[in-house]
């Protein structure tokens, strides 16, 4: 079974709107953390958000907030006001305790914001 | 802080041949993570360094293999290039203090002909 799945390939929104990538996972790991990253086409992939497994509160920075579902093993990304450079390749993870520092990723979703 | 850096960017070889790719940390950082980027496997994890040491392996064969040195600095070799080595190869390093979130480098994209 995949670990992480990302289920939308490729997205559009619309500039200064909202817009949620789903993200679900699976293990059996009581201890374990999601990130969110994003890939310009440049290729550098940038952090852009963390939840711990423990955490009470969903995870926000910025524009980004992390709505966070445990029972459901859902970790949405959802990115407030887009902005045209917001289009770009972005991946959820996720670093199980049991497996040290490896990140394990998803398909990706490709997200293009429309002027 | 500079963030880190790899070397080359870009890299062409040819079948048989053997690359290395280097990968600097952020400054403190001592945990280093190597991961391959290819359109049909996605991302996924090769290896991770701490302290000199190899402290985890991803799945991929001998012919990958990496180091790290003294100041935490690390490549990574491939011996004997096969065409599906082409991909962008990504280096992330961690610590401790950065709550062991990975922050990645600008890759070093090879093309194996």
């Amino acid at each position: 079974a995949q670990k992480i799945t990302q289920t939308q390939p490729g997205m559009f929104v619309q500039e200064k709107e909202a817009v949620t990538l789903d993200c679900t996972y699976d293990t059996s790991d009581p201890s374990y953390g999601l990130f969110w990253y994003k890939q310009p086409s440049s290729g550098e992939m940038i952090f852009l958000i963390y939840q711990g497994s423990y955490d009470q509160q969903n995870a926000t920075e910025g524009r980004y907030s992390l709505n966070f579902q445990k029972a459901r093993k859902s970790a949405n990304l959802v990115i407030s006001a887009s902005q045209l450079g917001d289009s770009a390749m972005y991946f959820c993870a996720m670093r199980e305790i049991g497996a040290g520092n490896m990140l394990t990723f998803g398909g990706g979703t490709r997200l293009m914001v429309k002027p | 802080k500079a963030g880190v850096t790899q070397t080359p960017r870009y890299l062409i070889k040819t079948r048989g041949q053997q690359v290395t790719l280097s990968c600097s940390p952020i400054s403190g950082h001592r945990s280093v993570s190597w991961y391959q980027q290819t359109p049909g496997q996605g991302l996924q994890f090769l290896f991770e360094y701490f302290s000199e040491t190899q402290r985890n392996k991803g799945n991929f064969p001998g012919r990958f293999s990496g180091r790290q040195f003294s100041n935490s600095r690390s490549e990574m070799n491939v011996s004997t290039l096969e065409l599906g080595d082409s991909a962008l190869y990504l280096c992330a390093s961690s610590s401790r203090t950065s709550g062991e979130t990975q922050y990645f480098g600008p890759g070093t994209r090879l093309l194996v002909l």
